[in-house]
This record gives structure tokens, sequence and C-alpha cells, in this order.
């Protein structure tokens, strides 16, 4: 079982296009942080939200912490080809600095 | 600024050769960590060390498996035997603190075994 559901687990769209993607679970988390992963890399954080409710913004990405701390999503809009990667959620188990990852959206951004 | 290091990037072998991976942390860094990526399984933590002490072995697969850190700026990740099923991308990472923190990640290893 996952604690982590993500949602598509693939996407693949046109340049311009505007997307969501979700990381859903049951528990709740005091925080959840986005990576992004590149082919042949290793992931890279996007952001971290902390607070329930709380939307932060990167330029063309804008990520939500949902109200009960249960899930999370990423929006991207007018998507480039270089937004193609694997978008990862992770939560902190306890306060060890432990990620639990969940199995990522493959995102392909077709030119 | 060097980031996490990771050698080699790239290793076959054959069932039953022992497989050494090899990680170099961000200076200063104080926690350590190894993964294990499959298509199958996602990204896993296998283990990790906050001040160069195992701190959590329990995602480390089977006896076969061993890691370790003898100073803060080295660690290494053992299998022996190695087996196919071992094939996957391992990934240090390493982050400043000991709660939650954001980590960094090198390059990855990717392990073929024949």
């Amino acid at each position: 079982t996952q604690l982590l559901e993500q949602s598509p687990q693939f996407l693949s769209i046109q340049e311009g296009e505007n997307l969501t993607v979700y990381c859903n679970s049951s528990s709740v988390f005091s925080s959840l942080q986005w990576y992004r992963q590149e082919p042949g890399e290793g992931p890279v954080l996007l952001v971290t939200v902390v607070t329930g409710g709380e939307v932060k913004k990167l330029k063309r990405l804008t990520f939500q912490f949902g109200d009960a701390r249960k899930d999370s999503s990423l929006h991207i809009t007018a998507a480039q080809p270089g937004d193609t990667g694997l978008y990862l959620c992770a939560f902190s188990s306890g306060n060890t600095g432990k990620l639990i990852f969940g199995q990522g959206t493959t995102l392909q951004v077709k030119p | 600024d060097a980031g996490v290091i990771q050698s080699p990037r790239h290793e076959v072998t054959e069932m039953g050769q022992e497989v050494t991976l090899r990680c170099k942390p961000i200076s200063g860094h104080n926690s350590l960590f190894w993964y294990r990526q499959t298509m199958m399984r996602g990204l896993e933590l296998l283990i990790y060390f906050n001040n160069n002490v195992p701190i959590d072995d329990s995602g480390m697969p089977e006896d076969r498996f061993s890691a370790k850190m003898p100073n803060a700026s080295f660690s290494t990740l053992k299998i022996q035997p190695s087996e196919p099923r071992d094939s996957a991308v391992y990934f240090c990472a390493s982050s400043p603190g000991q709660g939650p923190d954001t980590q960094y990640f090198g390059p990855g290893t990717r392990l073929t075994v024949l």
C-alpha cells in the first residue's frame, strides 16, 4: 500500500497546455515536498509546503497544500518541453529527515 | 560548489559478483541517504546515516546489502553477491541537518546485473 498516491502516472501533452498533477494520502503531514527528476539525473527539490491551504508559486508552477494537509497539487501553466520529467511528492517520516516518496508522475511535453 | 558525487555512474556486472557503490556527500552535511529507484517500485529509501551513524536500515532488502560511512565525506553501499533483481539506479543524497530538510541528490549509479 502506497502512503502517497500520485496521479496521473503518465501525462503527455503539447507545448502550451496547462496540467495538474496530484499527490494524495489518508495521512496528515506536517510538510510535503515536490521534486522534479530529469532523465539521467537525481531528483531536485522544487518546493516545500507546510501550512494547510498554502499556495506557492514558482514561475509557471503553482503548488497547493490541502487544507487538511493530506493532499497536494502541482499546476503547470503553459507547459514547455523543459518541464518534461518525473514529478515526485514526498513527506518526512517523523522528525528524522527520512523522506517517503510517491511513485511519481512522468510528464512529457511535446514541442 | 560540488554537489553530491557518486561513482561509478554505470556498472555492469555478472550475477554473483560483488558490487561497491561510492558516495561523497556535500561538505558540511550531517545526513546521508541511500535510495534505489526502479520502474516497478519507484524511489525507495534503503538506509540513512546521521553524523556517520546508521539511523534506519529498515529499507535494506536483505543481508546481501550493506552500507558504511567511515567518515563524514564518504559512504559505500555494497551488494554481495549481486543478483539480476538488484538492477536499478542507486542514488545517494545528503542534507544539512537531522530533521526534515532539503535533500540533495547525486546523479545516481545505474547498476545492471546480468
